[in-house]
């Protein structure tokens, strides 16, 4: 079937410790995305990359990293320096940009 | 610095009756525009999308409403059902730059 997958669905990490979640897409998109969503609050965009090889900072990239080697990869690093690393994070792509962007079921991450 | 902004974080309405959820965006830039749908711990649903150059799009009980002067949009989903309880969260993006920004969401209960 084709989707956007996002694993695992629940991390934990002690404080200090870099993390990375993986996003993979079979949908032959071109734009994949990296949101995080924290308890009542909307999506904040973290980074979003438009093609393979090329991404962009979003609205709060600090603290976060991301690499765009395979068209259907996307995984998102929350490092040390990311001062509030707990939260719901999630992932989305798209045919291109200007179209339905698809998300996956989410990763939560837990910082103890 | 809220792009796209959703002013009522809550809306109660009866069963059959109108839900009409709204949205405002600052970015004149923005040329596209989508609803989702959203339960807690899952990824959002795409509902419907409408490009800059339309000002309405109707998909079933679903019918989106764009104003460009005023730079608002709206959901109008009707009959109402029960099962269409859950947060919505509106979206623009901007062709030349990738973008997708999303709103706060607002939480709609209709009741039975």
């Amino acid at each position: 079937d084709g989707g956007i997958t996002q694993s695992p669905k629940y991390l934990f990490r002690k404080e200090g410790q870099n993390v990375t979640l993986s996003c993979e897409q079979n949908l032959n998109h071109d734009a994949m995305y990296w949101y995080r969503q924290d308890p009542g609050q909307g999506l904040r965009l973290i980074y979003y990359s438009q093609i393979v090889n090329d991404f962009q900072k979003g609205d709060i990239a600090e603290g976060y990293s991301v690499s765009r080697e395979k068209k259907e990869s996307f995984p998102l690093t929350v490092t040390s320096a990311q001062k509030n690393p707990t939260a719901f994070y999630l992932c989305a792509s798209s045919l291109f940009t200007n179209t339905e962007a698809f998300f996956g079921q989410g990763t939560r991450l837990t910082v103890v | 610095d809220q792009q796209v902004k959703q002013n009522s974080p809550s809306l109660s309405v009866q069963e059959g009756r109108i839900s009409i959820l709204n949205c405002d965006y600052t970015n004149s830039m923005f040329d596209y525009f989508l609803w989702y749908k959203k339960y807690p711990a899952e990824g959002p649903t795409f509902l419907i999308s409408i490009s800059s150059i339309k000002d309405k799009n109707e998909d079933g009980r679903f019918t989106v409403f764009l104003n460009k002067s005023a730079k608002h949009l709206s959901l109008h989903i009707v009959p109402s059902q029960p099962g269409d309880s859950a947060v919505y969260f509106c979206a623009a993006s901007a062709r030349n730059t990738g973008k997708l920004i999303f709103g706060q969401g607002t939480t709609l209960q209709v009741k039975p």
